[in-house]
């Protein structure tokens, strides 16, 4: 069965600082990943993705993340954080044509 | 990437009522997924729907309490019936766009059952 940790329920960070998020996942076969943000009263945004190829995966909004097999982790980075990115963040993981399986979140709080 | 059409965005509905969303899709996809996102969790899928086939469910979700249909390659709705309390969640629809493209997301239904 597929399934997906995000240790980390809630973060702050201060404006500018860096951010890391932490996503583990359990996956039968080569896994597709993803992020996903939501606002508040939002829907879901696809931050990035990872199919296969270069393991540093670049995302929209200044997000990076790294497929890591031998952990199988997946963590979501940004350099310096920007007031606007408080929100919730979701990793998933799926195949091609099939479910996606959600972690329980990580909400980003940023503080000025 | 595809662009899904949800809709209600919300609705506040009595409980015994039934409801139903609709999403529409700008381009045929083969399967759209029906999630729901209960107040402060995560996302959990409710079932899988095929064009010309009948949808594939989840364990804890059974038909009877959210039908589905697909009638064609690019709409299908999903209804909740006999609303409950516990049925207050936001409800969201997903296809997925292409390979390279990865899975869309609707914009959500907001219900809330008193």
């Amino acid at each position: 069965a597929q399934s997906v940790t995000q240790p980390d329920i809630h973060i702050t960070v201060s404006e500018g600082a860096s951010l890391e998020l932490r996503c583990n996942y359990s996956y039968g076969a080569t896994p597709y990943l993803f992020w996903y943000v939501q606002s508040p009263g939002q829907g879901l945004q696809l931050l990035l993705k990872y199919f296969s190829g270069d393991t540093l995966v670049q995302g929209i909004k200044g997000f990076e993340a790294e497929f890591k097999r031998s952990q199988s982790s997946f963590n979501l980075r940004k350099p310096s954080v920007h007031w606007s990115d408080a929100a919730e963040y979701f990793c998933a993981v799926g195949g091609t044509a099939s479910k996606l399986t959600f972690g329980t979140g990580t909400r980003l709080q940023v503080t000025l | 990437s595809a662009v899904i059409s949800q809709k209600p965005s919300r609705d506040i509905c009595q409980r015994g009522t039934s409801l139903t969303i609709q999403c529409q899709v700008d381009s045929q996809v083969t399967m759209m997924f029906w999630y729901r996102q209960q107040p402060g969790q995560s996302l959990t899928l409710i079932a899988t729907a095929n064009q010309g086939s009948e949808a594939t469910y989840e364990s804890g979700f059974v038909i009877d309490k959210f039908p589905i249909s697909r009638p064609n390659l690019t709409f299908s709705t999903l209804t909740v019936s006999n609303m409950s309390p516990e049925d207050s969640s936001i409800y969201l629809c997903s296809v997925e766009s292409s390979w390279l493209a990865g899975y869309t997301f609707g914009s959500g239904t907001r219900l809330t059952v008193v």
